[in-house]
């Protein structure tokens, strides 16, 4: 695996469900963002972490949780999401504040 | 106004044309800006980082950095119909803070064959 791997890549789920969106990195980076992207807006950046703290927090609702075990793993816990949540949500890491590279994104409809 | 302002277009060439993209700004303390190409279902793919003013060029691709119009640009010449895409600015640094990028809304490219 090379890059930045996302899953699952199409996920589904209730109004009520409990999931979580998982991100690696290969790239031994130091630092894993979480960005939200929604049909004709720009990318909102949601969770920041480097070296495994999270160093921003952009307002996000509680409903979202993100988790960083180490450095090449970041998860988001989604917990009773609203219809308007649905949206492509797209992991990236990045070395200090380079460019970042992206994974493929999981395209998330609520239910 | 909004700190990044992008066209988004459809904009249609024809193969082999050279292909303009641009955004503006607002915030004068970015320093950062990169341009990011993303196929339709896919993740962004990082096509171009440059820091501060002046030109910078990959193969095909130039990017220009004008910070005193703050204003950008990504040329691509010799265009192919497999530079269809979307394509995003993205910029950052200074009073923004460390990690938060500001991207534009991209701009939907199609290169007919």
């Amino acid at each position: 695996e090379t890059g930045v791997t996302q899953t699952p890549r199409h996920l589904v789920m209730g109004m009520t469900n409990k999931k979580s969106l998982k991100c690696e990195q290969h790239l031994g980076h130091n630092a894993m963002y979480w960005y939200k992207q929604s049909a004709k807006k720009p990318l909102e950046l949601m969770f920041v972490y480097s070296l495994e703290e999270r160093v921003e927090n952009n307002s996000v609702p509680s409903r979202f949780s993100p988790e960083c075990p180490n450095s090449s793993h970041l998860f988001l816990h989604l917990h009773t999401l609203q219809p308007e949540d649905s949206a492509l949500y797209l992991c990236a890491s990045s070395q200090d504040r380079q460019g970042r590279f992206f994974g493929q994104g999981t395209r998330l409809t609520v239910v | 106004q909004k700190e990044v302002e992008q066209d988004p277009g459809p904009l249609s060439v024809p193969e082999g044309a050279i292909v303009s993209l641009n955004c503006t700004y607002s915030n004068s303390a970015f320093q950062y800006f990169m341009w990011y190409r993303q196929y339709s279902r896919k993740g962004p793919e990082l096509l171009m980082y440059t820091y501060s003013s002046g030109n910078k060029e990959d193969g095909r691709f130039t990017a220009q950095v004008d910070k005193s119009s703050k204003y950008i640009s990504l040329f691509i010449r010799d265009s192919q119909p497999s530079d269809s895409a979307t394509y995003l600015c993205a910029m950052g640094g200074g009073t923004s803070g460390t990690y938060k990028y500001i991207f534009g809304t991209g701009t939907r490219l199609k290169v007919l064959a």
